[in-house]
């Protein structure tokens, strides 16, 4: 158990709806990274938030979002859903978020499932 | 970023000592090498980094060549549960989020 935790583990929905996946760091952490893992592209980063703040964006789509609150959970909306959207969403956390040497827990993911 | 290059697959024999390999020319000074593996239907899990010298955990060792252009996993005795892919990483210094390649996948036998 790595201490992150991700809700839904499963989630189904049709094209053209909008979900939102819930990520809880690590106690403690101040940063949290989601990656987006399909068959085609593998794992990718999407955006990371330190501290509430945006601090990194990688290749997510311009019909995701995301935000860090107070209380440092994550949320990762999507929108406007299409069939290759369907994926594991994973999160992760680490305490500081800046130097490389930084470990990151990974949450167990989310399975979203496009019909 | 600087790219890794891993084989896409090996196998190991439980109990025996895996060798996983990476290479990575282009890395450059500021370039920490991470490891991290997956094991099935789980996310990703760390499992090692070092910048210049040989490092060891509890999981692995890290052996990292002179130049710094390969570098290698060492699991010192496979088990079944060590069956899982394995991601070879750079991250630059001031790089927070990690860049996956296709990593390696190892097959433990009983």
């Amino acid at each position: 158990d790595s201490g992150v935790t991700q809700t839904p583990k499963h989630l189904i929905t049709a094209t053209g709806q909008r979900v939102t996946l819930r990520c809880s760091p690590r106690s403690g952490d101040l940063s949290v990274y989601w990656y987006q893992q399909s068959l085609d592209q593998g794992l990718q980063f999407l955006i990371q938030y330190y501290n509430g703040e945006e601090r990194a964006k990688g290749n997510i789509l311009e019909r995701f979002s995301a935000q860090q609150f107070p209380d440092l959970h994550s949320e990762l909306n999507l929108s406007s859903l299409e069939l290759g959207d369907s994926a594991l969403y994973f999160c992760a956390s680490s305490s500081r978020g800046v130097a490389g040497v930084d470990e990151q827990f990974f949450g167990p993911g989310t399975r979203l499932t496009v019909l | 970023d600087a790219k890794t290059t891993q084989p896409n697959s090996m196998e190991s024999n439980e109990e025996e000592p895996v060798h996983l390999p990476c290479n990575h020319s282009t890395i450059s000074g500021t370039d920490y090498i991470h490891w991290y593996r997956q094991l099935p239907s789980q996310g990703p899990e760390y499992v090692i980094h070092g910048l210049t010298s040989n490092v060891n955990n509890r999981m692995a060792s890290l052996a990292i060549a002179e130049d710094r252009k390969s570098s290698t996993l060492i699991l010192h005795r496979a088990t079944l549960r060590d069956a899982a892919v394995y991601y070879c990483i750079l991250r630059r210094g001031s790089q927070g989020n990690l860049i996956f390649g296709k990593g390696t996948k190892l097959s433990v036998k009983p």
